[in-house]
């Protein structure tokens, strides 16, 4: 069973603070896609990464695919309330015919 | 632009009641479609997919079966629910097998 395993599974800190979410898997993925899901609704993709070794930003939050193609990570800067929502994260694992597999989400809150 | 609706929003059935959830896709052509249940907060749990119309693929074998009568419409079906089919249930759609997903809003089912 393949398994992209994401940390932390949930995360209080108040406001102004800085945070990582990872997700790991012995998997390499062709690329990776973070969402943000908010309460009764769908998920929303904030951003795809392709190539190993790869940042992209976006205003606060920085994402990083790892060198290998095997790990991505999250970092916000100074959370704001308005960060607060499930995180996920979803791979399309090369060594499985390309399924897309999914993280079991980070769930964050941010404290004004 | 791409727009994905999904419906009813909330749902609530008795245990046995036969299900219909309907899904539709407008601004693309021959999406890939896909029916995922996700669990209360965590990550997502891919039920059915669909290449083309008539194409369906089972992830999980379950009481639930899925249709895809017309290119941009898919539809989740029971015929006699039961209690553990309860759930968010989501729709998305791609426009590659390796491309991001794209999500509805969801549906809420309960089954009492």
């Amino acid at each position: 069973t393949q398994l992209l395993e994401q940390s932390p599974q949930f995360l209080s800190i108040q406001e102004g603070e800085n945070l990582t979410v990872y997700c790991n898997s012995s998997s390499v993925f062709s690329s990776l896609q973070w969402y943000r899901q908010e309460p009764g609704e769908g998920p929303v993709l904030l951003v795809t990464v392709v190539t190993g070794g790869e940042v992209k930003k976006l205003k606060r939050l920085t994402f990083q695919f790892g060198d290998a193609r095997k790990d991505s990570s999250l970092h916000i800067t100074a959370a704001q309330p308005g960060d607060t929502g499930l995180y996920l994260c979803a791979g399309y694992d090369m060594d499985s015919n390309y399924q897309l597999i999914w993280g079991a989400g980070t769930k964050l809150i941010i404290k004004p | 632009s791409q727009t994905i609706h999904q419906w009813p929003a909330t749902l609530v059935q008795p245990v046995g009641s036969p299900l219909s959830l309907e899904c539709t896709v407008e601004g693309t052509s021959n999406p890939n479609l896909y029916w995922y249940r996700q669990a209360a907060g965590r990550g997502l749990q891919l039920l059915f997919y669909s290449v083309g119309i008539g194409q369906i693929s089972s992830e999980v074998p379950q009481n639930l079966s899925a249709s895809r009568p017309q290119d941009r419409q898919f539809i989740l079906s029971s015929k006699k629910l039961l209690l553990s089919d309860s759930g968010f249930y989501l729709c998305a759609w791609s426009t590659t097998r390796n491309s991001p997903l794209h999500f509805g809003n969801g549906t809420r089912l309960t089954v009492t």
